[in-house]
């Protein structure tokens, strides 16, 4: 199983509704992230977690929080978001390290601010 | 992407091969990633090359590396139009970090 899953596929939420973003793998991956991703540019990195523990925040704003409850799972609770917070948001595993590790994708949840 | 360059679009004619360039400044990456993405998905793993080869090849790709001038490319031997899409190299430092994609266009 190489899947990274994520729910749902797209969310339109309100600016002042509180939602989630989910992600799973089974892979055994102990590194996860999210990448927000805007049309026609790359994915920017929000947050790293390694081992279940936040190693790397990219100085996202305070109204998006992720949580990684175990090691299989990992959420972006979403409050108060801005409509400039629309974009693709992409959620990737691979094995901890520098060294090679190769960083598998999930096929994204597209999230409309209105 | 901060510090990876790709040309922003190619087109090709179906059949043909593509080349997408890329050039990263990070002498200490080791290795380098080519991504592919499809419309409205997210990224899949295409290939990816270990900074000591000069070539890595699987099926219809084709990966070259020029340590010494920091250029990566990607070749596609004959092009289909099932390989349009938007293709993004990436280095790996303590985060993957992307090129700003190549939209690969494929023409019948």
């Amino acid at each position: 199983d190489t899947e990274v899953t994520q729910t749902p596929k797209h969310l339109v939420m309100g600016m002042t509704n509180k939602k989630s973003l989910k992600c799973e793998q089974h892979m055994g991956h102990r590194a996860m992230y999210w990448y927000k991703q805007k049309a026609k540019k790359p994915p920017e990195l929000m947050f790293v977690y390694s081992y279940e523990k936040l190693s790397i925040n990219e100085s996202v704003p305070s109204r998006f929080s992720p949580e990684c409850p175990n090691s299989s799972l990992l959420n972006l609770h979403l409050h108060a978001l801005q409509p400039e917070d629309s974009a693709l948001y992409l959620c990737a595993s691979s094995q901890v390290g520098v060294e090679n590790t190769e960083a598998f994708f999930g096929q994204g949840t597209r999230l409309t601010v209105v | 992407g901060e510090d990876v360059e790709q040309s922003l679009f190619l087109s090709v004619r179906e059949g043909d091969s593509s080349v997408i360039n890329c050039t990263y400044t990070d002498s200490s990456s080791t290795y380098l990633y080519w991504y592919k993405q499809e419309p409205g998905a997210g990224l899949q793993l295409l290939t990816y090359i270990f900074s000591n080869m000069d070539m890595k090849q699987d099926q219809r790709l084709t990966v070259l590396l020029n340590k010494k001038d920091k250029h990566l490319s990607l070749r596609i031997a004959d092009t289909q139009t099932g390989d349009s899409a938007i293709y993004f190299c990436a280095e790996r430092r303590n985060k993957l970090v992307f090129g700003a994609g190549t939209i690969l266009r494929v023409k019948s």
